[in-house]
């Protein structure tokens, strides 16, 4: 399975972008990379996912490097509903009665502060 | 609006009473999954579920039963609930197994005495 690295915490300042990164040396050929997010004691939220190409949605934007080693997420002007911890996952495929597990495996993720 | 939904939003109980907490998802989606999540642990999957009838085992299913005997619901099942299963849970469904965002509950924080 591939594993994910994220630092522990960051910050940033209001209106500022915030630039989330995740090495997953291990990726193979096949699996995305997913970001989700939550927010003190939520349910998780999908923010964006991606396989090779760069992607940008209304949250986020999502910068792959060409070797698919590591990623980034961007927030482009971070407020402060934006405090929370964000996860970088690279999607697990197991067998399974049925059919494949594709569970999303969540690690320590990134404690993202964002601050007035 | 689309969404999972989770009952009760806390419980506090005693050891050996079971309790079954629900979940519902009104987005038609196959694939529905239970997580724990416990400080320092983060999130671990209990149970899974592909589709109607079909259920299977995640990382930390001792102690859970799931069933699945409609698409839109996913209940999960404490027979003889236990302290080390005070938790923070999550229920998660999504369109298929396959490459699709899950969708999470609003947790259910459950004491166990």
């Amino acid at each position: 399975d591939a594993k994910t690295t994220q630092p522990t915490s960051m910050d940033c300042a209001e209106g500022r972008a915030a630039n989330l990164p995740c090495n997953h040396s291990t990726i193979s050929g096949n699996e995305y990379v997913y970001w989700y997010r939550q927010i003190h004691s939520q349910g998780p939220q999908y923010i964006i996912h991606g396989l090779k190409n760069n992607e940008t949605n209304e949250m986020a934007s999502l910068i792959i490097t060409e070797d698919r080693k590591s990623s980034t997420l961007i927030l482009p002007h971070a407020t402060l509903r934006d405090t929370a911890v964000y996860y970088c996952i690279v999607r697990v495929g197991l067998g399974g009665s049925g059919g494949s597990n594709y569970k999303l495996t969540f690690g320590k993720g990134t404690l993202l502060t964002v601050n007035p | 609006e689309a969404q999972v939904t989770q009952n009760p939003r806390y419980l506090i109980t005693v050891t050996g009473k079971k309790l079954t907490v629900t979940c519902s998802q009104n987005m038609n989606h196959e694939y529905m999954s239970w997580y724990r999540q416990d400080p320092g642990l983060g999130l671990r999957q209990i149970y899974y579920s592909m589709n109607v009838e079909v259920t299977d085992k995640g990382d930390v299913p001792e102690g859970y039963k799931v069933s699945r005997k409609e698409k839109r619901n996913f209940p999960l099942i404490l027979e003889s609930p236990s302290p080390n299963q005070t938790s923070l849970y999550f229920c998660a469904s999504s369109l298929s197994g396959g490459p699709d965002t899950q969708y999470f509950g609003p947790g259910t924080r459950l004491t166990v005495l």
